[in-house]
C-alpha cells in the first residue's frame, strides 16, 4: 500500500500570513499519462472532509484561490495565503493512483 | 444537488454485524462510484471500499473478509455490511462519490457507529 506522511501539527501561523503543509508518499503518484494522483482535504471541526486540490495542482469548485498546491512525484505542498480563521481545521493528503486509496494522518493548523 | 446521506443503527454489540445505508441523490450510480470511509473518534480516515458504477467493488485489504458493499440503483441506495464487528469498529462511517480516477468530490454528512456491550 501507498503510505501518505504527514505532520501532525503545522507551524503556527498568524491570521492573514501564509502557511505551509507538507505531505510525503512512499511510492511516485505520478502517472504515465502525466497526471499525478495527489489531493488535499480539509476537515473543518465537526463537518465532513470537504475536497480542495486534485490531481496535485487544481483547485476544486469553491475553493478560494487562497489555496494552492505544488510538488513532485513523492513530495507536496499546500499552500494558504492570507490565512483566515476559516481555515482551521485537519488537513488530509490522498492518492488514489493504486488501490487502496490512501491518505495521510492529517496535520492540523495551528493558529497562534 | 449531489447529496449522499448515510443511515445505520448507532450502537451495535460486539461481535454483532451492521448494516449502513448511503442514499444519494442528485445523480445515478450507475454513472459514478460509491466509496466508504471511516474516521475513528480523533483519528484519521481510512478508506474501506467501494463500488463502482458497473457493480464490482473493491475492498481494503485489512478488511475484506469482513465487509461487503453492494447497491440498489433503482433506489439510489448503497449498503456497506461489516461483520464479527469489534470496539475498534467504533467510528464514524462517511460514504463519498467519485470514479476511479476522480476525487472524493462529495461527502456524506456521517454516521456514528459504536460498538459496545
Amino acid at each position: 500500500d501507498i503510505v501518505m506522511t504527514q505532520a501532525a501539527f503545522s507551524n503556527p501561523v498568524t491570521l492573514g500570513t501564509s502557511a505551509s503543509i507538507s505531505c510525503r508518499s512512499s511510492k511516485s503518484l505520478l502517472h504515465s499519462n502525466g497526471i499525478t494522483y495527489l489531493y488535499w482535504y480539509l476537515q473543518k471541526p465537526g463537518q465532513s472532509p470537504q475536497l480542495l486540490i486534485y490531481q496535485m495542482s487544481n483547485l476544486a469548485s469553491g475553493v478560494p484561490d487562497r489555496f494552492s498546491s505544488s510538488g513532485s512525484g513523492t513530495d507536496f505542498t499546500l499552500r494558504i495565503s492570507r490565512v483566515e480563521a476559516e481555515d482551521v481545521g485537519v488537513y488530509y493528503c490522498a492518492q488514489n493512483l493504486e488501490l487502496p486509496f490512501t491518505f495521510g494522518s492529517g496535520t492540523k493548523l495551528e493558529i497562534k | 444537488q449531489v447529496q449522499l446521506k448515510e443511515s445505520g443503527p448507532g450502537l451495535v454489540a460486539p461481535s454483532q454485524s451492521l448494516s449502513i445505508t448511503c442514499t444519494v441523490s442528485g445523480f445515478s450510480l450507475t454513472s459514478y462510484g460509491v466509496h466508504w470511509v471511516r474516521q475513528p473518534p480523533g483519528k484519521g480516515l481510512e478508506w474501506l471500499g467501494v463500488i463502482w458504477a458497473g457493480g464490482s467493488t473493491n475492498y481494503n485489504s485489512a478488511l475484506m473478509s469482513r465487509l461487503s458493499i453492494s447497491k440498489d440503483n433503482s433506489k439510489s441506495q448503497v449498503f456497506l455490511k461489516m461483520n464479527s464487528l469489534q470496539t475498534d469498529d467504533t467510528a464514524m462511517y462517511y460514504c463519498a462519490r467519485a470514479n476511479r480516477y476522480d476525487p472524493f468530490d462529495y461527502w456524506g454528512q456521517g454516521t456514528t457507529l459504536t460498538v459496545s456491550s
